[in-house]
This record gives structure tokens, C-alpha cells and sequence, in this order.
């Protein structure tokens, strides 16, 4: 069975900290496909990344990093120098086999950064 | 950018009526879902469709039917609605990845609507 786990439910920290999100998979196949996505106040999903299980290198988008380890069936997410405007609740996926691409979402994390 | 618009983003309704969220979306994706998001529980699949009058049933499609008569539009229905199912309900839609669509090339992600919140009494 397809499984995503974020132990962490809330988490608060205070602007330009460093953050890392957790996000442990469980899946049975070889190949699959892990998302994250951010929903804001305003409530509207927005993708971050996707990363399929045949590429184990990390990525960089600006103060985004994503870690990729098979080895440990993580794909983490830090902020780095955390803003105030990335106060949101983030969710890691992962594609579910035979479903036209639907996710399986974990239950999400929601980051409160202050000023 | 890719748009899914759900018609209503809030709604009351009463114990016992028929309920129908609309969803559409203007990317040509062959791929359509519907999730309602509840607080400690997350994003739940109900039903998805992977073309024109095709559907599938999710992990919680009790209480609920869906429509697909149209490539742009899915449609959510709750035949009798029912205090719990008071929730936010998300539409989403996607393309399989490496085809084209109007704007670009799908890469398989999903794109979601800005959500309803339908409330139960």
C-alpha cells in the first residue's frame, strides 16, 4: 500500500530561520512519483516540485531545496531564510499507481513564520 | 496558466438536499479529480475521471456521484446531503505527461481549483 507520513503538524518559526519539512513515503514500486505542494491562506494548492525515484539528485529553487533519500524513503523540504509570506500548510505527495495521475497527499504541515 | 474554476466557493445547505459542485477547467486535461480536505485528515480522493464519461471511485465515494459529460467539466453530487459531509471539496485536473495542451507541455502535475466550502445543516 501507498503511504505518506508528515509527523510534523505544525510547526512556527521566526523569520529568516532555516526549516526543514518532513515528508517519509511508503510504496512498493520501483518507479514512482513524489510531489509537494503549498496551500495558502487562500486555499488554492500550488505545486512546488516533482521528483520520480529514478533521479536521487537534490534541487534548488531559490530559498526552496528538496532532499531526495531512497535510502530512508524521505524527500524533505527547507526553506531557507524563511519569510513571512511562506506561512502556509504544505503537503507532500505521491502519485498513486493506475489512477490517472491522482495523489496520495500526506496530511500536511502548516508553517506559521512571524516577523 | 492553467485555470480550474469551481463554481461556488461557498455554500449552506440543508440535511437531505442535492448538492452539485462544478468544476472546470481550460488546459484540455484528460485527467479530472475531486478531494475534500478536512482538518487532521488532509486531502482524500472521492472519485477521478480520465476521460469523457469515465469515473472511478476513490478511497471515500460513499454519499457521492460525479459527472463528466464534457472534457472541461466534472461535476461532484451529493444525491442527499448529510451533516458530515461538511468539508472543503477540491477539484483538480491534469494531462499525461509529455502530451501537449493549448499552453504547453503537461508534465503530469495536477493543478487545483481554489476550493468550496460546503457547509451542512
Amino acid at each position: 500500500a501507498q503511504k505518506v507520513t508528515q509527523a510534523q503538524t505544525e510547526i512556527s518559526v521566526v523569520e529568516k530561520e532555516d526549516v526543514t519539512l518532513d515528508c517519509v513515503y511508503e510504496t512498493r514500486d520501483t518507479t514512482y512519483y513524489l510531489f509537494w505542494y503549498k496551500q495558502p491562506p487562500s486555499g488554492e494548492l500550488v505545486f512546488l516540485i516533482r521528483r520520480n525515484s529514478f533521479d536521487e539528485q537534490n534541487e534548488i529553487s531559490g530559498r526552496y531545496s528538496w532532499n531526495f533519500q531512497k535510502s530512508t524513503s524521505s524527500f524533505n523540504f527547507t526553506i531557507t531564510a524563511s519569510q513571512v509570506v511562506d506561512s502556509a500548510v504544505y503537503f507532500c505527495a505521491l502519485r498513486r499507481p493506475n489512477s490517472g495521475y491522482a495523489l496520495n497527499f500526506g496530511k500536511g504541515t502548516s508553517l506559521l513564520v512571524t516577523p | 496558466d492553467v485555470k480550474v474554476t469551481q463554481s461556488s466557493r461557498y455554500l449552506v445547505k440543508r440535511t437531505g438536499e442535492k448538492v452539485f459542485l462544478e468544476c472546470v477547467q481550460d488546459m484540455d486535461h484528460e485527467n479530472m479529480f475531486w478531494y475534500r480536505q478536512d482538518p487532521g485528515l488532509g486531502l482524500r480522493l472521492i472519485y477521478f475521471s480520465y476521460d469523457v464519461k469515465m469515473k472511478e471511485k476513490g478511497d471515500i465515494p460513499e454519499g457521492y456521484s460525479v459527472s463528466r459529460e464534457k472534457k472541461e467539466r466534472f461535476s461532484l453530487i451529493l444525491e442527499s446531503a448529510s451533516t458530515n459531509q461538511t468539508s472543503m471539496y477540491l477539484c483538480a485536473s491534469s494531462g499525461t505527461s509529455g502530451s501537449w495542451n493549448p499552453k504547453g507541455r503537461n508534465t503530469g502535475e495536477l493543478f487545483f481549483g481554489e476550493g468550496s466550502r460546503l457547509t451542512v445543516l
